[in-house]
């Protein structure tokens, strides 16, 4: 099955600032997924990201506060912009893969 | 929206006995995932289930997907220490293929 690279597998940013996040995969897959997980929590869907198109955000997320670039077929990043404390959270992309869907390692991030 | 009910949320058992949890949705899915989770790592698959019916094996753990295509169980025999780790359940989404997860089920081994 495919192999997913995320980094950074974590941080510790400032409030205000912007952290992007980046995710390899070693195929070529046409379908990539962002997610968070906060503390204890399961995982709730940001967007979906497509290469050509632009990214399609779930309710309650927007493109100024998590925009998402997706440049060829393994690759996407997300960032997370204007962080706050409440931004503290996992973050992890995903990949729709032969074999289902694979996920990365997930980025921790905190804000202080 | 779409939302997946998992139960338990944690299940304390001892090493040897077998475990069960279930997931059930008001919406039908195509395709039912479980997968397990580890401290600072993303979810990894352990079974997939694509057919309403479908009995699968994966070692010791077996998944089924309802006849319904709104519920899924997994079952994990003969329990031991590194099954340890939160279980979650998923089901792909009719329209785009994204995937909708259950709340977990938390899982502690006594050894």
């Amino acid at each position: 099955s495919a192999v997913i690279s995320q980094k950074p597998s974590r941080d510790i940013c400032q409030r205000g600032t912007s952290l992007t996040i980046q995710c390899q995969v070693d195929s070529q897959v046409t379908m990539m997924f962002w997610y968070r997980q906060q503390p204890g929590q399961s995982l709730t869907l940001i967007a979906t990201a497509n290469q050509g198109s632009e990214a399609t955000y779930e309710s309650g997320f927007v493109i100024d506060k998590f925009p998402i670039s997706r440049p060829n077929l393994t690759f996407s990043t997300l960032t997370v912009s204007n962080m706050s404390p409440e931004d503290s959270s996992i973050y992890l992309c995903s990949a729709r893969t032969e074999g289902g869907y694979t996920f990365g390692s997930g980025t921790r991030l905190t804000v202080v | 929206g779409q939302q997946l009910n998992q139960s338990p949320q944690s299940m304390f058992i001892q090493e040897g006995e077998d475990v069960s949890m279930n997931c059930t949705s008001s919406s039908i899915f195509n395709t039912w995932l479980w997968y397990k989770q580890e401290p600072g790592e993303g979810p990894v698959l352990l079974i997939a289930l694509y057919k309403a019916g479908e009995l699968t094996s994966n070692g010791r753990l077996t998944a089924q997907f309802g006849i319904t295509r709104k519920d899924s169980f997994l079952n994990i025999s003969a329990s031991i220490p590194s099954d340890v780790g939160i279980y979650f359940c998923a089901g792909q989404d009719n329209q785009g293929g994204k995937l909708i997860f259950g709340q977990g089920t938390e899982l502690s081994v006594k050894p």
